[in-house]
């Protein structure tokens, strides 16, 4: 399967644990998505990276959360200090260029439960 | 930010049924995506659509892009129990053509 990979599929963290996500992009994509959807909610951006770079982050809270795409290996969604809303599911997309407005492709998403 | 808002929230059909959802904004959108996700999935992109007016079918799938480029709809005819799921439009942000924006979905249920 050359989709793009998400790991671990679910992941349970205690309060105040950090959980750290991973993204491995389509073979010869160099742009990732991050997107987080509460339950019964819609999809929400949180960043876009191309290698070695963040080109967006508007959607990313400004404490505790932070993503990297180094350049070599996957692109990871890093949260400190969970709290009981940070439980959702955490998408990943990629494209091999910024290509939004053609739909991009998502992953099958880290599903994130803290306890 | 723009929001994308979709009716109706959820349905209840038989299969066979056909059945219609749209997604309505209050400012332009110059790309409308309709999107599929099956429960424990990632959304799969089902119709893009890049023109005022533009009606294009997928299948059983037909989607149009709304006149004032402020709406769309997804048609699926001839319903069958696989396409239970959310179905999501979602259209490229007017200030960054790199985000998403969604809307909050419509969850098709299909009884066989």
């Amino acid at each position: 399967n050359a989709g793009v990979m998400q790991n671990p599929r679910h992941l349970v963290r205690r309060r105040g644990q950090e959980a750290r996500l991973r993204c491995s992009p389509m073979k010869g994509h160099s742009h990732v998505y991050w997107y987080r959807q509460l339950p019964e909610e819609g999809l929400k951006f949180m960043v876009y990276l191309q290698k070695e770079n963040i080109i967006d982050e508007s959607g990313m809270p400004k404490e505790r959360f932070s993503a990297e795409f180094p350049k070599e290996g996957p692109s990871i969604l890093r949260i400190q200090q969970v709290v009981r809303g940070d439980s959702a599911a955490y998408f990943c997309a990629s494209s091999d260029r910024d290509r939004a407005g053609r739909g991009y492709t998502f992953g099958s998403g880290t599903r994130l439960t803290v306890v | 930010g723009q929001q994308l808002n979709q009716s109706p929230q959820s349905m209840f059909i038989q299969e066979g049924e056909d059945v219609s959802m749209n997604c309505t904004s209050s400012s332009i959108f110059n790309t409308w995506l309709w999107y599929k996700q099956d429960p424990g999935e990632g959304p799969v992109l089902l119709i893009a659509l890049y023109k005022a007016g533009e009606l294009t079918s997928n299948g059983r799938l037909t989607a149009q892009f709304g006149i004032t480029r402020k709406d769309s709809f997804l048609n699926i005819s001839a319903s069958i129990p696989s396409d239970v799921g959310i179905y999501f439009c979602a259209g490229p942000e007017e200030t960054s053509g790199s985000r998403l924006t969604f809307g909050e979905g419509t969850q098709l249920t299909v009884n066989p």
